[in-house]
């Protein structure tokens, strides 16, 4: 089955201590995203990926980061979470054909809580 | 720079009601547009889209035309269920060389039958 898988999908942790969310996809997407989703703010993009070894800043970098050293993973690191780091987070990914005409499939969604 | 703005929610209907959820947008160039449903507990899934001007994409019963004069991009449906209760977000990718998608703030449905 075609899918995007995210690990933890709950997590709760204190201020400062490191955590890394996962995300893989097995559909050999050459292009990978990270959102996340705040009540009133809709789905803001924090970091996405056009291929290995390939990175950039979305709209709401700060605080995190990412590498991309296989097709298929993404990690989410963030090295010192924050109380404003509570979010639900989301992976998606996608061909790169098409450029901007094809869908992005998302996982189900990490709800990470920062205290 | 592109944004999306759609209809504040939540919008609560009666089953078999009509359904109207506005989208508008900002964007340079020709954007492909689309409609993403998020049930609850869920990622989101692509619900339709339409990638030039006079489209109409459809799916399950929604339709939303690509109206480029009115930089436009509405879902209708004609006879919710209670199944169609969920997060509606209208978003935007613009054209060559972007895979960028930029979403509106998602509008809540609920249908009580």
């Amino acid at each position: 089955e075609a899918q995007v898988t995210q690990n933890p999908r709950y997590l709760i942790t204190v201020t400062g201590k490191k955590l890394t969310v996962t995300c893989s996809q097995n559909m050999n997407h050459e292009y990978m995203s990270w959102y996340r989703q705040d009540p009133g703010l809709g789905l803001r993009q924090i970091y996405y990926s056009m291929n290995v070894e390939v990175t950039d800043k979305g709209d709401v970098p700060e605080g995190y980061k990412v590498s991309r050293k296989e097709k298929r993973n993404f990690p989410l690191i963030l090295e010192s979470p924050s109380p404003n780091q509570t979010s639900l987070y989301f992976c998606a990914s996608k061909v790169s054909s098409g450029q901007g005409t094809n869908e992005q499939y998302f996982g189900p969604g990490t709800r990470l809580t920062v205290t | 720079g592109n944004s999306v703005t759609q209809m504040e929610g939540p919008v609560t209907l009666s089953e078999e009601a009509f359904l109207t959820i506005n989208c508008t947008y900002t964007a340079t160039g020709y954007p492909s547009l689309f409609w993403y449903v998020q049930y609850p507990g869920e990622g989101l899934q692509l619900l339709l889209k339409a990638t030039k001007a006079d489209d109409k994409g459809s799916n399950k019963g929604f339709e939303a035309t690509y109206r480029k004069e009115t930089t436009s991009f509405h879902l209708e449906k004609g006879s919710v269920q209670v199944s169609d209760s969920a997060v509606y977000f209208c978003a935007l990718s613009s054209g060559a060389g972007s895979y960028q998608l930029t979403f509106g703030k998602g509008t809540k449905l609920s249908v009580i039958p």
